[in-house]
């Protein structure tokens, strides 16, 4: 079992749609970062949490440490929103997610 | 914001030859780099941890011979991949952390696409 799982693996949506993604994991961390990953390959950090909300223009991440679970939804979802979505934990190491890929649909 | 360069972007080499990959911060300074790869269709997979000054700290699995890690000052480390062969065509990407700050503020790096022929 994949120490890091996130849900769904695949998500469509029109173009004004509010998403949510989600992440679980299983292990101790310090901290979660929710990436973004576009179709070139480049790498954004969106996020990094060890606790409670932040919120970044349209983007809003949460993460709830008991439960070890973190959401990052997405408000007035857009076509340039499509890329993969990765959370990553940091615990001994850095741990990812197999991915989530967002298409949005105009 | 803090900018993570690599160069070059994309590079493509014959079985048997070297290839290095450069990783800079750009306007900080990065006490610890990581090097990570990606296979298609698959999520990041870190290969190792370089501290400046310091021998690299490889993952279970990642041979140190043939992936040569060296942060020989706080804004490049390189990724030497020795005598590449095709099962090595990856996607590499590296990120480092800021200085002081954060330990868990990481930044990454645009990737560079290994194709080994």
């Amino acid at each position: 079992k994949n120490e890091v799982e996130q849900s769904p693996q695949n998500l469509t949506a029109q173009e004004g749609e509010f998403i949510t993604i989600n992440c679980s994991y299983s292990v101790g961390i310090s901290a979660l970062h929710w990436l973004q990953q576009h179709p070139g390959g480049g790498i954004v950090s969106l996020f990094m949490l060890s606790s409670g909300k932040k919120k970044h223009g349209r983007l809003i991440a949460t993460i709830n440490i008991q439960e070890k679970h973190s959401s990052l939804h997405i408000t007035a979802s857009h076509p340039r929103d499509s890329a993969v979505y990765i959370c990553a934990v940091r615990a001994s190491d850095m741990r990812f997610g197999a991915g989530t890929r967002l298409t949005v649909k105009p | 914001g803090a900018v993570v360069s690599q160069h070059p972007s994309w590079v493509i080499c014959k079985s048997g030859t070297s290839v290095k990959i450069e990783c800079r911060s750009l306007d900080f300074q990065a006490t610890t780099m990581f090097w990570y790869r990606q296979f298609p269709k698959q999520s990041l997979m870190l290969m190792a941890t370089s501290n400046e000054g310091s021998k690299a700290t490889y993952e279970q699995g990642v041979e140190k011979d043939k992936f040569l890690i060296n942060h020989a000052s706080l804004t490049l480390s390189t990724l030497t991949v020795t005598s590449a062969h095709p099962e090595d065509s990856s996607f590499y990407i590296c990120s480092a952390i800021r200085a002081p700050g954060p330990y868990n503020e990481q930044f990454f790096g645009p990737g560079t696409r290994l194709t080994v022929l």
